[in-house]
């Protein structure tokens, strides 16, 4: 489950997108979907306070304090992280996406 | 730096005709294969694995050829709501940054 559906925001604030599952699964993650450009990964986690970048964390950060949840930190928004945001979640084979998080920085 | 290539499509088919689209991938070392489908602003959902051997899941069938890298996807008697975005989706080693590659989707239009 992702929370919130829809966010705007005014560039420079904060922003954090949570991310939910209840299957005990041990890796989550953070993409962002546009147009043109698919699923690129952001950030991984596989288990408690443990992150790894992605293949674009710039302007990102995550949280991970519990194991069934996954945030995802902006810290400055900025208009270019205008997107679709999807969490996904995997016991170690296939992932589960959650419903995503629409974003627009304005 | 790991591939995966799909054609964008749109691929506009009549209700009833079978389609079939491909997506090769460059890691020979990949182990797992998947398709996914999206609805349009939907999250991605697994439709099927993709095996060595082949495999149906009713009018779907996926196929792999290891040698020349590639995947497919086969649809018969396509249905209106087939139309959507199908992934292809690569498999490395591990669970992590070595886990999934998707490719950037194949559109699929299936007019009445």
């Amino acid at each position: 489950t992702q929370s919130p559906r829809y966010k705007i925001t005014e560039t420079g604030r904060q922003v954090t997108l949570m991310c939910h599952q209840t299957w005990s699964h041990s890796y989550m993650f953070w993409y962002r979907q546009d147009p043109g450009l698919g699923l690129r990964l952001i950030y991984f986690s596989y288990d408690v306070k443990m992150k790894e970048k992605g293949d674009i964390p710039e302007g990102y950060s995550v949280s991970r304090e519990k194991k069934e949840r996954f945030s995802l930190i902006l810290e400055s928004a900025s208009t270019n992280q205008t997107s679709m945001y999807l969490c996904a979640s995997s016991a170690n084979y296939g992932y589960t996406f959650g419903s995503g998080t629409r974003l627009t920085v304005v | 730096r790991k591939e995966v290539e799909q054609d964008p499509g749109p691929f506009n088919v009549p209700e009833g005709a079978t389609v079939a689209f491909n997506c090769t991938y460059s890691n020979s070392a990949s182990q797992s294969f998947f398709w996914y489908r999206q609805d349009c602003r939907k999250e991605p959902k697994l439709l099927m694995s993709v095996y060595s051997s082949g495999n149906e899941d009713g009018r779907f069938t996926a196929q792999l050829n290891r040698a020349s890298q590639y995947i497919s996807l086969l649809i018969r008697d396509s249905k209106l709501s087939d139309s959507a975005t199908y992934l292809c989706v690569v498999k490395g080693w591990g669970g992590g940054a070595d886990g999934l590659t998707f490719g950037k989707g194949t559109h699929l239009i299936i007019q009445p």
